[in-house]
């Protein structure tokens, strides 16, 4: 079955203590990507990725960090969580722009962040 | 940059009836994919329906069609015999077929609408 898997689903954090949120698909696809949620304002890109070793920033990338070692794998590193990155993430992969008509997003589960 | 805007905090619907969901977005580009998501309260993005630009017949989906003009930058989203399992949030989102640029291979989202269905 074709899947993006997040984990964990549910985090509480104290300020200041370094996190990691993982994320794994099995379709592969070049294409990741870091969102988050937030009422009023949808989702934002947070992070992308083309392919292994090539990430770039997207909209709010401040205070995030990502790594792309493997195709697979694109987890999300808070090295130092703050009030404000209390937040619902997702994690989503894709083909590449360009790469096929096919430019569907498969999303994760989501992560419910709260950093206190 | 891209913008997508969904007017329309909330809405509701009797079962049976039908709804449409507005989206209006902003760009300089001639072509473009849009979409629009659906989010349960399990929180799992799901794709409902799917516009390339290029095309000028609305796409259908089932009980799902959209009403896509281009010149206006507008895409709806009617649900017809609306079911109470369609009661979630719905988010309206542009993405480019660029290879390249800021905005490679992002998804642009609305707000969301919130959709109610009564019984």
């Amino acid at each position: 079955e074709a899947q993006v898997t997040q984990n964990p689903r549910y985090l509480i954090t104290v300020t200041g203590k370094k996190l990691t949120v993982t994320c794994s698909q099995n379709m592969n696809h070049e294409y990741m990507s870091w969102y988050r949620q937030d009422p009023g304002l949808g989702l934002r890109q947070i992070y992308y990725s083309m392919n292994v070793e090539v990430t770039d920033k997207g909209d709010v990338p401040e205070g995030y960090k990502v790594s792309r070692k493997e195709k697979r794998n694109f987890p999300l590193i808070l090295e130092s969580p703050s009030p404000n990155q209390t937040s619902l993430y997702f994690c989503a992969s894709s083909l590449r722009p360009g790469q096929g008509l096919n430019t569907e997003a498969f999303f994760g589960q989501g992560t419910r962040l709260t950093v206190v | 940059a891209q913008t997508v805007t969904q007017s329309q905090p909330e809405m509701s619907v009797q079962e049976a009836e039908t709804v449409t969901l507005s989206c209006t977005y902003d760009t300089s580009e001639s072509d473009y994919y849009l979409f629009w998501y659906k989010q349960p309260p399990s929180r799992q993005m799901i794709l409902v329906i799917r516009q390339e630009a290029y095309k000028q017949q609305n796409a259908t989906e089932n009980r799902f069609s959209v009403n896509f003009q281009k010149a206006a930058k507008s895409f709806s989203l009617k649900i017809s015999d609306s079911q109470l399992g369609d009661a979630a949030m719905y988010f309206c989102a542009y993405r480019s077929p660029r290879a390249g640029g800021t905005s490679y291979g992002k998804l642009t989202f609305g707000q969301g609408t919130i959709l109610t269905v009564h019984p």
